[in-house]
This record gives C-alpha cells, sequence and structure tokens, in this order.
C-alpha cells in the first residue's frame, strides 16, 4: 500500500523559508514522478512543482525560483525547500505522485499546512 | 500554460439525481483528462483517469466523457456520500492545471 506524509508546515513571517518533507511508504520515489499540490483556504487546487525519476524538476510559475523540490533516495522523501514565502503562499500542501503515465495524481498524502503571516 | 473552466462552480441536486459538470479548456488538448473528488476537510482523491476510465473501487454510477476542448463528469443516481467539491485537471507539456472546482450540494 502506497502512503504518503507530509511534515515540515508551520507558521512562518513573509520572506521565511520552510522545507517541507514527505515520507513515501510502498514505493521508491526516484522511481516515480513525484510532486507537490497545494491548496489555499477555501479555494481550488493548484499544481506547484514535479521532479521526474530522472532528476528533471519542473516549477508552476508563481513558486518558480523560490521553491526547490528534491528526493532523498536514502530516506525515501520527497522534499519542499520553499525560501522568499509570501501571503499567498499560505495553503495545505499535499504531496502526490503522478501516476505511470504522469497524466494525473493517483495517491495523496493528508496535507500539511503551511501559514505565511507577520 | 493551459486553462481549465468548470461549470457550474456549485451545483444544488437531489437524491437520485443525474447531474453533470463541465470543463472546458482553453485550447485543443492531445492529452486525456481526469477529475477527482474532495469531501470536505479530506485530500482529493482520484476518481476518473484518461478522460472516461474509473479508478480502481470509484462507483459505477460516475462516469466521465468528452475530447478537445469539452469534458465532462455525470453522476448518475446522486448519493449522500458524493457531497463534496470536484475538480477536472490535465497535465500538458511541463506543468499541471486544476479547473477551479464544483461544489455539489445534496
Amino acid at each position: 500500500e502506497v502512503q504518503l506524509v507530509e511534515s515540515g508546515g508551520g507558521l512562518i513571517q513573509p520572506g521565511g523559508s520552510l522545507r517541507l518533507s514527505c515520507a513515501v511508504s510502498g514505493l521508491i520515489v526516484n522511481r516515480y514522478y513525484m510532486a507537490w499540490v497545494r491548496q489555499a483556504p477555501g479555494k481550488g487546487l493548484e499544481w506547484v512543482s514535479v521532479i521526474y525519476a530522472g532528476g528533471d524538476a519542473h516549477y508552476a510559475q508563481s513558486v518558480r525560483g523560490r521553491f526547490t523540490i528534491s528526493t532523498d533516495a536514502l530516506k525515501n522523501t520527497v522534499n519542499l525547500q520553499m525560501d522568499s514565502l509570501r501571503a499567498e503562499d499560505t495553503a495545505i500542501y499535499y504531496c502526490v505522485r503522478q501516476s505511470l503515465d504522469a497524466i494525473c495524481f493517483d495517491h495523496w498524502g493528508q496535507g500539511t499546512l503551511v501559514s505565511v503571516s507577520s | 500554460d493551459i486553462q481549465l473552466r468548470q461549470v457550474p462552480s456549485t451545483l444544488s441536486a437531489s437524491l437520485g439525481d443525474r447531474v453533470t459538470i463541465t470543463c472546458r479548456t482553453s485550447q485543443s488538448v492531445p492529452t486525456w483528462v481526469a477529475w477527482y473528488q474532495q469531501k470536505p476537510g479530506k485530500a482529493p482523491s482520484l476518481l476518473i483517469y484518461k478522460t472516461s476510465t474509473l479508478e480502481g473501487g470509484v462507483p459505477s454510477r460516475f462516469s466521465g466523457s468528452g475530447s478537445d476542448t469539452y469534458f465532462t463528469l455525470t453522476i448518475n443516481g446522486l448519493q449522500t456520500d458524493d457531497l463534496g467539491t470536484y475538480y477536472c485537471q490535465l497535465c500538458s507539456g511541463q506543468s499541471c492545471s486544476f479547473g477551479q472546482g464544483t461544489k455539489l450540494e445534496i
């Protein structure tokens, strides 16, 4: 059974940094496309970033240059380093596995809340 | 990036109804659309992928169809458990997009 468990969320001031981690079981992260999707309070879903099995990473325009996605093969985790945080980054961040054909998200974590506020 | 627009934003229906949610894309897409259900306070879950294929364990009252720029999610025989918000989604190139969501009230 695939399980994704996020951690690292919390309250952070604008301009600050936060690192989210997603502990994965039931699959080897470096063999799949792994991504982050976020949801601002009361709003819809927004794709944030994806890392491919070969290590290539891509980002939504809204976070490009500020967020960095990575994987740790030893810990089997997916990480999201978030720098220069803004109020509009406040959201629940979900760790997700992209399907083998990369067209949808077939496994979701429970999410971790990031609040950016002074 | 391709934009997805869902109609309606809110849908009020009764038990047993047949309901349809539409998802229009800003350009013709050489790919498939997926649909998700999100219940209040929970993470989304995959309902349909490749436009019309049901994810394992999803009841057969759910169905999806469409092509080009027009896609639909239909629920035949609405049940209480279907309450929630529904999102369409696609990936094209190096990014993915979601519709703004349709809140289903029963």
